[in-house]
Order: C-alpha cells, then structure tokens, then sequence
C-alpha cells in the first residue's frame, strides 16, 4: 500500500494563482520529499524536509510538516506554464532502510 | 557534472522474454535505487544496491534481479517477462543512504507484448 497520499489527484489553475498540493502518510518518518515529473520521465527533486522541521522555503515553493497529523503540504506560489507536472511525495520511514515510499502523485496544470 | 544515465530509453519485448536495464550513477554516488512506476500504480520500490551490495528490495517476484558493479553502476534484469511489467523503470543514485537526496535518471519504457 502507498505510504503517502496526495491530494487533490488533479489541480488545474492559472498562471500567477498558488497551487496547493497535500500528502497524507502513515508511519513515522526520517523526512518527506516532494518530487516533480514531467511528461512521464525522470523525477526532479524539489524539497526535502525532516521530521523535526516544520516549514521550509525553497524559491518559490513552501513545504510545510506536521508530524502529530502526519501531513505535508507543498504550496507553489505564482504558479508559471512550466510548472504543469505530476508531483509526488515520498517519505523515508523510520527503519525503512533507505527505501523511499512514493504518493500516486498529483497532475499539475497551469493554463496560460 | 553528468546525471543519472539509463540505457536503453525504450524497449519492446513478449511475454516470457528476458530484459536487462542499465543504470549509471552520478559520479561519486555509491548508492543505486530501482523503481518501477507501471500506469495507475505510481512508484514502487524494486532494489537498493550499496557499494555492490543489495541492500533492500521491495515487494517483487525473485524474476526481479539485479546487481552492482565495482563502478557503481548497475543492471534491472527481469525474466519471464508478463504484460503487467509494462511500465517505466526508473534509476536513481544518492550519495549515501538514509535522509539523502534520491537523483532520478530519465528512466526506461518497458512494453511488454
């Protein structure tokens, strides 16, 4: 079963709107990490943010963590065209040994 | 600095066929990561491999095989290949296990007739 659950599957808004993105997982973690794919081909690393972390900034992109819901949630904001993609979530569980267990990812549109 | 590589990019084979995937690190990284990401299921861990080592695997029949070579590169063989093997098959290199970052090659389209 998938450790982490995205939601909304599907977001579709316009460019310059801040689009949020939330993942729910159920087992305690190391750290969670937010993941972009586009078109189907390898994935970028955005973020990574550990379990004692409770917001982090990268650029335009926000993360937040809340361990005792275990929650995250990724904001972007002023979204652009380019940011269309699938975005996934993944999360490094404790005693999991390195293994990443990822989100079914959420579809990112952004119209021009 | 060169990313993650994968070879080849795409490939068809029949049921029952054999298939290697071929995977190059990013310089310097010891760590190879295996992921399957079939349509509709998302991405499941296949196999960790360490300084030649397999250290982890995920929940795959045993026709799911692999190894790493002193370079710290690393092949996916798969046997007796079935229609739900269909997927993209990604590589991924870190430079150490545990709270590191996971880079992504561009991946392998697996299509199984």
């Amino acid at each position: 079963s998938q450790q982490g659950e995205e939601d909304p599957q599907a977001l579709s808004i316009q460019e310059g709107e801040n689009a949020t993105m939330n993942c729910s997982y159920k087992t305690s973690i190391n750290n969670l990490q937010w993941y972009r794919q586009n078109s189907g081909r390898g994935l970028v690393h955005l973020i990574l943010i550990r379990s004692n972390e409770r917001e982090k900034h990268s650029g335009r992109l926000r993360v937040t963590l809340d361990t005792s819901k275990k929650s995250s949630s990724l904001l972007i904001t002023a979204s652009r065209a380019a940011d269309t993609a699938s975005y996934f979530c993944a999360t490094d569980a404790t005693g999991a040994n390195s293994k990443l267990t990822f989100g079914k990812g959420i579809t990112l549109s952004v119209r021009p | 600095e060169a990313g993650v590589t994968q070879s080849p990019t795409h490939l068809i084979k029949t049921r029952g066929q054999q298939v290697t995937l071929r995977c190059s690190p990013i310089s310097g990284h010891t760590s190879v990561y295996w992921y399957q990401q079939a349509l509709g299921l998302g991405l499941q861990f296949l196999l960790w491999y360490d300084e030649g080592e397999e250290r982890n695997r995920g929940n795959f029949p045993p026709r799911f095989s692999g190894r790493q070579f002193p370079n710290y590169s690393s092949e996916l063989n798969v046997n007796a290949l079935e229609l739900e093997d269909s997927a993209l098959y990604l590589c991924a290199s870190s430079l150490k296990y545990n709270q590191e970052t996971q880079y992504f090659g561009p991946g392998t389209r697996l299509l199984v007739l």
